[in-house]
Parts: structure tokens; sequence; C-alpha cells
């Protein structure tokens, strides 16, 4: 399997702008987390779903994130309007089985606001 | 709720000398315990992890931890450390439950020198 794909890597955009980040999970992965990883506050978890329903969206931020599962093969966490504080790598994981199970990263999204 | 404190920001270790990243966790109820390595520019992998049982844990690599539930510890170690295993490490814990998500530390950056 390729592992967990995100796209892009790299994205950079202006405050206000929509940015939409992308994740594919492993297949029959049917557990798929959203993380944002920053120098002030670590590794966040913002929102993760089981068998493509979300479970815990408490770490979503506020209201400009949004993240959708609409099949077991695609993900996407959504910011409208960005603003500088958005910037960060986020990161998709997939994992089977469980909370327990072991959590397969992709290369994650770096972010950057300006 | 669960909390996990890694106490060291920075470990600088010449090549082939042990290792101890050390983490502790706040708890009021059973965990389950996490070791995950992030190398530069990639998402995290599992190094280790304590669910039940023998209190020491062994994973990849020859990392190995100890779990003290009296101490609330799981401390990583490495006998004999590589170049290669210059990274930055992740405690992290969950609790017992089937729900609740995993918390992870601010995580320890692990600098090996020649």
């Amino acid at each position: 399997d390729a592992g967990v794909i995100q796209s892009p890597r790299h994205e950079v955009t202006e405050m206000g702008q929509e940015v939409t980040l992308r994740c594919k999970p492993i297949s029959g992965h049917d557990y798929l987390f959203w993380y944002r990883q920053t120098m002030m506050r670590g590794l966040e978890l913002l929102i993760y779903f089981n068998n493509n329903v979300p479970i815990d969206d408490s770490g979503m931020p506020e209201d400009r994130f949004s993240a959708k599962m609409p099949n077991a093969s695609f993900s996407t966490l959504k910011i409208q309007p960005s603003e500088p504080r958005d910037s960060a790598v986020y990161f998709c994981a997939s994992s089977l089985g469980g909370l327990v199970a072991e959590q397969y990263f992709g290369p994650g999204t770096r972010l950057t606001v300006t | 709720a669960q909390s996990v404190t890694q106490l060291d920001s920075q470990v600088p270790v010449f090549e082939e000398a042990p290792v101890e990243l050390r983490c502790n966790y706040s708890s009021s109820v059973s965990v389950y315990l996490f070791w995950y390595v992030q190398y530069p520019n990639q998402g995290l992998q599992l190094l280790l992890k304590y669910l039940s049982g023998s209190t020491l844990v062994k994973g990849i690599n020859g990392f190995e931890a100890e779990f003290n539930k009296s101490q609330t510890s799981f401390h990583l170690r490495k006998p004999s450390v590589h170049i290669s295993d210059t990274a930055e490490y992740f405690c992290a814990v969950k609790g017992s439950s089937n729900t609740g998500k995993l918390i992870f530390g601010q995580g320890t950056t692990l600098q090996v020198k020649p």
C-alpha cells in the first residue's frame, strides 16, 4: 500500500482565502484522524472519523474549520476564511480496528497563510 | 482528563551512548501509552505501545520503554544510539475507555552527535 496520501504537500495562501486539504487513508482502515502541529501548541487532534462518520470534533478550533469524509477513501479539511494563525502542518492519519491501534500518518501539508 | 508531560524539550547525546527520554502522564483512570517518532519532514511513526501485561515494552529500532504505574511514567530508552535516531519523539496517552482521543506530549528532540 502507498500509505496515507495527503495533498497538497505545501500550500501558501492569502488571508481570507479558502483552503482545502485532502487525505486518502490506507485502504481498509476504518478510522481517520486530522491533526494540526505548531511550535506553540504541539500536535493537536482536530477531528476523527469512524467508518466515515465524525465522532469527535471537539478539537476543531472554530467554525471556520470543517471536515468531511464522503467515502472510505477520501477526506477533506477546509478552512474558510483562512487566517495567519492557521499556519501549521496538518497531518492526516488512519488506523484499523480502534483508538489504540497504530495510527499511520501521512507526510503532512504545510500551510502558510500570509 | 489525561495529560502528558515530556520533561526535556531537547536531548543531545553522542553516538553509541545510551539515552533516556522522559515521559510522565496524569490520569484518574487506567491508560494506554505510546511513543511515536517523527523524522524531519515526515509524519509520525509508532515506536511502541503499552496496553497491558508486561511493563517493559520493546519496540522498533532497538527502543524500549517501561511503564511505571506508581510514578506515572513511561520513559523511553535505547542502550546505544545512532546518528539515524536523530528525530523528534512524542509520548502519548489514552484513557482505557472505548472512546476518547490520543493526547500527545510536546515532544523531545533527540540530537545524536558523531
